[in-house]
């Protein structure tokens, strides 16, 4: 099975930057997700992470660290529309099983 | 390509009464997941299917929960009896059967047991 742990809330100012973690211990890894989710709409796919390391995409980066089962999602610029619920989900090898956390809500105010 | 389809976006029902869900996956995806998401909690896996085949149901519940996907296309979860508890998005998403692939999913069908 997962455990997947992430912060509850967060918020920040338009423009900050904010970092979101997730940690996670998993009986098998097979990739790391972040999906965004505003509310009243279904999770949109942001990143994907299987090797150690930083991927940058635009204004969001992830980063993952497999030794450390963990991984952070990096809102840069915060505009007000980033205001929304970050999900981390954990892959497993065999069946491709995706495990998500509780979500992380954040809040950008201006 | 069109995305994930599913019906109907809302639903009210009693407790007691049965309802069913509709979803279509992503042409060529051969993986359908169906999640429940309570409000205010991520995703819970219901159920798994590789084309037609159940892949994990471990945390459906069996006695008023089934699901199906019987040519490997599109899937039904059908609830009977509903229970308040229920109430909730009911999500289905879908990826092409590999590692790597991400998983994308639908609008959902917002349930709520009255």
């Amino acid at each position: 099975g997962q455990n997947i742990d992430q912060p509850t809330e967060m918020t920040a100012t338009e423009g900050a930057i904010v970092q979101i973690n997730c940690t996670y211990q998993t009986s098998g890894f097979n990739g790391l997700f972040w999906y965004q989710q505003h509310a009243g709409e279904a999770p949109t796919f942001l990143s994907y992470n299987v090797l150690d390391g930083l991927e940058e995409k635009g204004r969001f980066s992830s980063f993952l660290s497999r030794s450390k089962g963990y991984s952070y999602l990096l809102l840069k610029e915060l505009q007000m529309k980033d205001s929304a619920s970050y999900l981390c989900a954990v892959r497993e090898p065999n069946d491709y099983k995706l495990s998500f956390g509780a979500g992380t809500t954040v809040t950008v105010r201006a | 390509e069109a995305g994930v389809a599913q019906s109907p976006r809302y639903k009210i029902i009693e407790k007691r009464q049965s309802v069913a869900f509709w979803c279509n996956p992503i042409s060529g995806h051969a993986t359908l997941y169906w999640y429940q998401q309570i409000l205010g909690q991520g995703p819970k896996l219901l159920i798994q299917f590789q084309n037609n085949g159940v892949v994990d149901d471990s945390q459906l519940p069996k006695d008023r929960f089934s699901a199906e996907r019987l040519k490997g296309v599109d899937s039904t979860l059908k609830i009977q009896p509903a229970k308040l508890e229920d109430s909730a998005v009911y999500l289905c998403a879908s990826s092409r059967a590999s590692s790597g692939n991400t998983i994308y999913f639908g609008e959902g069908s917002w349930l709520t047991v009255v």
